[in-house]
């Protein structure tokens, strides 16, 4: 079965580097995901990467892809306020169902 | 502009009143799902659709009944509404093939008493 594991908090000063991790069980990932939900909104995709790379840099955004660990992170460099939102990691597995799976979310807040 | 949209955004009722929550979405997509999310719990899946016409269960599909009949509509069907399916309530879709990922809507705030 799938199963995706996310810590629930991080806090960080702005301006720090934010790291949030999340495991997953299944290693027939095709695509990994991660979403943001700012306050009252829906779920906004950020980055994807597929499971053949190991790292996505975009802007401030990189993605780490450890496949041997299942371990997939999102890094958010010089964090900002506006970053304060709750980050979703999500498996899809190949085969051709597209049932994505997602971990709880991590409620990062940005303090000044 | 590519979206999903939900309706209402907030809505309150009471036991046992059936209610639809709708959502449509203009870009074509194969998929559509239904998503709760609770505090503490993240989001959960209740029922998805992988085309017109085929609907299957999530992982906490009692007490909602959904339909397909078109592509770009996947209504939310709470027949007769209970104070635990008070929630947040998402709708979203992808195209089946590709890297996509979801594209959700604003959310459906959804109180029973």
């Amino acid at each position: 079965g799938e199963d995706v594991e996310q810590s629930l908090f991080l806090s960080v000063r702005e301006g720090d580097s934010s790291v949030i991790n999340c495991t997953y069980t299944d290693s027939s990932s095709t695509y990994l995901y991660w979403y943001k939900q700012e306050p009252g909104a829906g779920l906004q995709l950020l980055t994807y990467i597929f499971s053949n790379m190991d790292m996505k840099q975009d802007q401030r955004l990189t993605v780490l892809l450890n496949k041997k660990d299942k371990h997939l992170s999102l890094r958010i460099a010089d964090t900002q306020t506006g970053d304060s939102a709750i980050y979703f990691c999500a498996e899809r597995l190949s085969g051709g169902s597209y049932i994505p799976t997602f971990g709880r979310g991590t409620s990062l807040i940005v303090h000044p | 502009e590519a979206q999903v949209t939900q309706n209402p955004r907030y809505l309150i009722t009471v036991t046992g009143k059936k209610l639809t929550v709708t959502c449509s979405q203009n870009m074509n997509h194969e998929y559509m799902s239904w998503y709760r999310q609770d505090p503490g719990l993240g989001l959960r899946q209740i029922y998805y659709s992988m085309n017109v016409e085929v609907t299957d269960k999530g992982d906490v599909p009692e007490g909602y009944k959904v339909s397909r009949k078109e592509k770009r509509n996947f209504p939310l069907i709470l027949e007769s509404p209970s104070p635990n399916q008070t929630s947040l309530y998402f709708c979203a879709s992808s195209p089946i093939e590709g890297s996509y990922g979801y594209t959700f809507g604003s959310g459906t705030r959804l109180t029973v008493v």
